[in-house]
């Protein structure tokens, strides 16, 4: 149980264009969802947590309207990034949680961005 | 200050137990957790613990906890070349936002 999928897994686009990414919960109603970003060789950099049906609430630096965060559903979240430039390649991770306070968060398996 | 940290590298011999030590800064928290990546792959969830316990057993995994030295501890019994990943360590954060402060992750290598 509690399997999240993350879509798609690597893509390549121009510099200027816009991409979204997608996470769902497949197994589970998730109220909370976290967007990460991970750097070669370093550990996980929170980017937002997003809740179902709310507005997400962006970490201290992360320009929101650079990575636009929908969670319209219990069981999808999309992070857009916007007008796209080589600095912004990079690993995002997201995971999942849900109802309860204690389940840990379940991770998908990244998407890998490639500004070109 | 939310600093958890960990040795970058570990190298053991396949068969070997494998230690990885972890170190957190916030005495609320409530949870630990240790999670597993992989190369180009997202982060498995391996075993946590609650804050109350010192220590949890999961087949090859044992956890230690000591809260006094706010320290943290993953030992693999018999580890083997499928074990060489990425492992974090991390810990709920306790303003209820259920946000994770991940440590900084150590490359476990197992030599054949």
């Amino acid at each position: 149980g509690a399997v999240v999928s993350q879509h798609p897994s690597w893509v390549i686009c121009k510099s200027g264009t816009s991409v979204k990414i997608e996470c769902r919960s497949l197994d589970f109603q998730a109220t909370t969802m976290f967007w990460y970003r991970q750097f070669p060789k370093q550990s996980l950099m929170l980017m937002a947590t997003s809740n179902e049906g709310s507005k997400a609430t962006y970490e201290q630096g992360v320009e929101k309207d650079k990575f636009l965060i929908n969670h319209a559903s219990l069981t999808l979240s999309t992070l857009t990034v916007t007008s796209a430039h080589p600095e912004d390649s990079s690993f995002y991770i997201c995971s999942a949680i849900g109802r309860l306070s204690n389940q840990p968060q379940h991770f998908g398996d990244g998407t890998r961005l490639s500004i070109l | 200050g939310e600093d958890v940290e960990q040795s970058l590298f570990l190298s053991v011999r396949e068969g070997d137990s494998s230690v990885i030590n972890c170190t957190y800064t916030d005495s609320s928290s409530t949870y630990l957790y240790w999670y597993k990546q992989e190369p180009g792959a997202g982060l498995q969830l391996l075993t946590y613990i609650f804050s109350n316990m010192d220590m949890k057993q999961d087949q090859r995994l044992t956890v230690l906890l000591n809260k006094k030295d706010k320290h943290l501890s993953l030992r693999i019994a018999d580890t083997q070349t499928g074990d060489s990943a990425i492992y974090f360590c991390a810990e709920k954060a306790a303003s209820g936002t259920y946000k994770y402060i991940f440590g900084t992750g150590t490359r476990l290598k197992v030599l054949a």
